[in-house]
């Protein structure tokens, strides 16, 4: 089936440093890639969906310039966390989808948790 | 507004028990495909079951069922003879083909299986 994988599960950084995430589709194009942070026993909330070849649409609240995607091929997306915080720290998901699967084709990555120190 | 309600934030069932996890949604759009996730702590998100908005029949998947009444917008999840292994958190989410897409995201039942 469809895999997802992304890179690093886990990274602690220093505070001011910046961190990339990659999320990658192994066997399948991803035309879509949508970017989730998840709070401890909270939900998913969605920052961003981006679509390849096209800037990223960022949700209400989400800073831009903070939280920087890069969607340029259909096989890789990038999230980097610019400038990190210690509120920056959090687990980050992203699922791409598969339109040639339909409504069924959403495949997650298995996450990165962030500790900002 | 689109939205997704999970009411019970945490139950506990006895291990081989059924259990039922509510989720009710609303939208006005009349096509609509409804989720549920399950996520150990380990952070993967694990696809269970899915329910179309014009799906007759109810959808099962091995132990899961849903339980969709579309009537009350409620797509509430089954799982018979529960196992120490369901112990995880379950999100139930709704995909509209009118927004990219995306999917919109209940607060999650963390369901615990007591030997």
């Amino acid at each position: 089936g469809a895999v997802v994988s992304q890179h690093p599960s886990w990274v602690i950084c220093k505070s001011g440093t910046s961190v990339k995430i990659e999320c990658r589709s192994l066997d399948f194009q991803a035309t879509t890639m949508f970017w989730y942070r998840q709070f401890p026993k909270q939900s998913l909330m969605l920052m961003a969906t981006s679509n390849e070849g096209s800037k990223a649409t960022y949700e209400q609240g989400v800073e831009k310039d903070k939280f920087l995607i890069n969607h340029a091929s259909l096989t890789l997306s990038t999230l980097t966390v610019t400038s990190a915080h210690p509120e920056d720290s959090s687990f980050y998901i992203c699922s791409a989808r598969d339109p040639g699967t339909g409504i069924l084709g959403y495949t997650f990555g298995s996450g990165t948790r962030l500790t900002v120190v | 507004a689109q939205k997704i309600t999970q009411t019970q934030p945490g139950m506990f069932v006895q291990e081989k028990e059924a259990v039922t996890l509510d989720c009710t949604y609303d939208t006005s759009d009349p096509s609509y495909g409804l989720f549920w996730y399950k996520q150990p702590s380990s952070g993967e998100m694990i696809f269970l079951i899915y329910q179309g908005s014009y799906d007759q029949q109810n959808a099962t998947e091995g132990r899961y069922s849903l339980n969709f009444q579309k009537a009350r917008k409620s797509a509430n999840l089954v799982i018979s003879a529960s196992q120490l292994g369901d112990s995880a958190m379950y999100f139930c989410a709704m995909s509209l083909m009118d927004s990219n897409y995306q999917l919109i995201w209940g607060a999650g039942t963390k369901l615990i299986i007591k030997p």
